[in-house]
């Protein structure tokens, strides 16, 4: 199926790290994406990674990719109360500019 | 970075009219854009592929007659949709492909929230 999967919540404390988990479908995808949705607003891009990297970081952003077992996580380090929001991880189908949405993570941050 | 602009941001109607909302590149050449929409705490579902000068591309399982797209420059697609009813109230989303990224990474507008009484 094309489902990407996400966890429905999270919930950390202020400083805290948080780690955001999405299982994508197609093992060919050439591009994952992180994408931050805060309240009534579109999307924005955090950050991506390419299929043959294992890692990127990004100031506090930490992408990890585990092409054998199709999983993609985000860890955002000293978590602030700005952060809280819904996340989606994104896959592009190769040779399309397609993106199949996980189903998003809603973030809350407690202070 | 790039920025895509959507309008209205909300839009409230009488149920059987129709609906326009607009979606423009502000800063670059949008070869192609993509409409999704959106439904509360669930994810983005893509309904369409817009491609300057010709004709979009839907998704399975949406009524092409039901929302119309027209990308008629390189800088605007427009989603209209037509006798609306309820059922059609959402957030509709367009995203946009800067065709100098070679990322192929999506610039997505603020969204609109469409409410059918």
């Amino acid at each position: 199926g094309e489902d990407v999967e996400q966890s429905l919540f999270l919930s950390v404390r202020e400083g805290d790290s948080s780690v955001i988990n999405c299982t994508y479908t197609d093992s060919s995808s050439t591009y994952l994406y992180w994408y931050k949705q805060e309240p009534g607003a579109g999307l924005q891009l955090l950050t991506y990674i390419f299929s043959n990297m294992d890692m990127k970081q990004d100031q506090r952003l930490t992408v990890l990719l585990n092409k054998k077992d199709k999983h993609l996580s985000l860890r955002i380090a000293d978590t602030q109360t700005g952060d809280s929001a819904i996340y989606f991880c994104a896959e592009r189908y190769p040779g399309t500019y397609k993106y199949i949405f996980g189903t998003g993570t809603r973030l809350k941050v407690l202070a | 970075g790039a920025v895509v602009s959507q309008h209205p941001s909300w839009v409230i109607c009488k149920s059987g009219t129709s609906v326009k909302i607009e979606c423009r590149s502000l800063d670059f050449q949008a070869t192609t854009m993509f409409w999704y929409r959106q439904f509360p705490k669930q994810s983005l579902m893509l309904m369409a592929t817009s491609n300057e000068g010709s004709k979009a591309t839907y998704e399975q399982g949406v009524e092409k007659d039901k929302f119309l797209i027209n990308h008629a420059s390189l800088t605007l697609s427009t989603l209209t949709v037509t006798s609306a009813h309820p059922e059609d109230s959402s957030f509709y989303i367009c995203s946009a492909r800067d065709g100098g990224y070679n990322t192929g990474e999506l610039f997505f507008g603020e969204g609109s929230r469409l409410t059918v009484l």
